[in-house]
């Protein structure tokens, strides 16, 4: 599968506790992104990578959470000191960077629920 | 920032009817709508886009309206068949400003279409 990929697809984890996923892109997808999305409700942003460095960054990002991706190529999302609050699937979509409006792929989502 | 209203919440269809979701944006700086499709538990996946120098694009069964005037873009599927049955978003990127390549979703409209 040359799609995008995330792991773990589900964690279950008890309030307090940090948290890491993973996305890996497309291979030689320039842009990365990262999402937000609760039950009945569209992806909200959260992020955005351009090879290794963050451009841009929402106000729903607060300061538990931060996100990596050191040599452009994977990237990770942590969440520190989680509330159950966090519970969502967090979605990593990737693209080209020819236009700003390439087409974003997205992974499966990882789906993160907070006790 | 970008706005993007969807409606309906919920539209329920019989085989072979078409069916009609519409979205409208607030920045007029938006110049790329797609349109998702997300079974559950997958993956969001592109199913049509529009760019704003066009103002209708259509690919087999699937329709894609833009109206740029009223800030408003439409999504029409023809012969709707039970594998349509979905929950389905409309997106905005803005080429300016701080919303560059990110996207803003609609909340979704979960199609059903019976058989």
């Amino acid at each position: 599968d040359t799609g995008v990929s995330q792991n773990p697809r589900h964690k279950i984890t008890k309030r307090g506790q940090n948290v890491t996923f993973r996305c890996d892109p497309i291979s030689e997808h320039n842009r990365l992104y990262w999402y937000r999305q609760t039950l009945g409700q569209g992806p909200e942003f959260l992020t955005y990578f351009q090879n290794e460095a963050q451009l841009e960054k929402s106000r729903l990002l607060s300061d538990r959470f931060s996100a990596e991706r050191p040599k452009g190529s994977f990237s990770t999302l942590e969440i520190q000191r989680t509330e159950q609050g966090d519970s969502a699937m967090y979605l990593c979509a990737s693209s080209t960077d020819l236009t700003v409006t390439d087409t974003q792929y997205f992974g499966p989502g990882t789906r993160l629920t907070v006790l | 920032g970008e706005n993007v209203e969807q409606h309906p919440s919920t539209l329920s269809v019989q085989e072979g009817d078409s069916a009609v979701i519409k979205c409208t944006y607030s920045d007029s700086a938006s110049n790329y709508f797609p349109w998702y499709k997300q079974e559950l538990g997958k993956r969001p996946q592109l199913i049509i886009d529009i760019r704003s120098n066009v103002g209708e694009k259509k690919d087999q069964r699937i329709a894609v309206t833009l109206n740029k005037t009223a800030k408003h873009f439409s999504l029409h599927i023809t012969e709707t068949q039970p594998e349509d049955s979905a929950v389905y978003f409309c997106a905005a990127i803005s080429a300016g400003g701080t919303s560059y390549g990110k996207l803003t979703f609609g909340q979704g409209t979960i199609l059903t279409v019976h058989p």
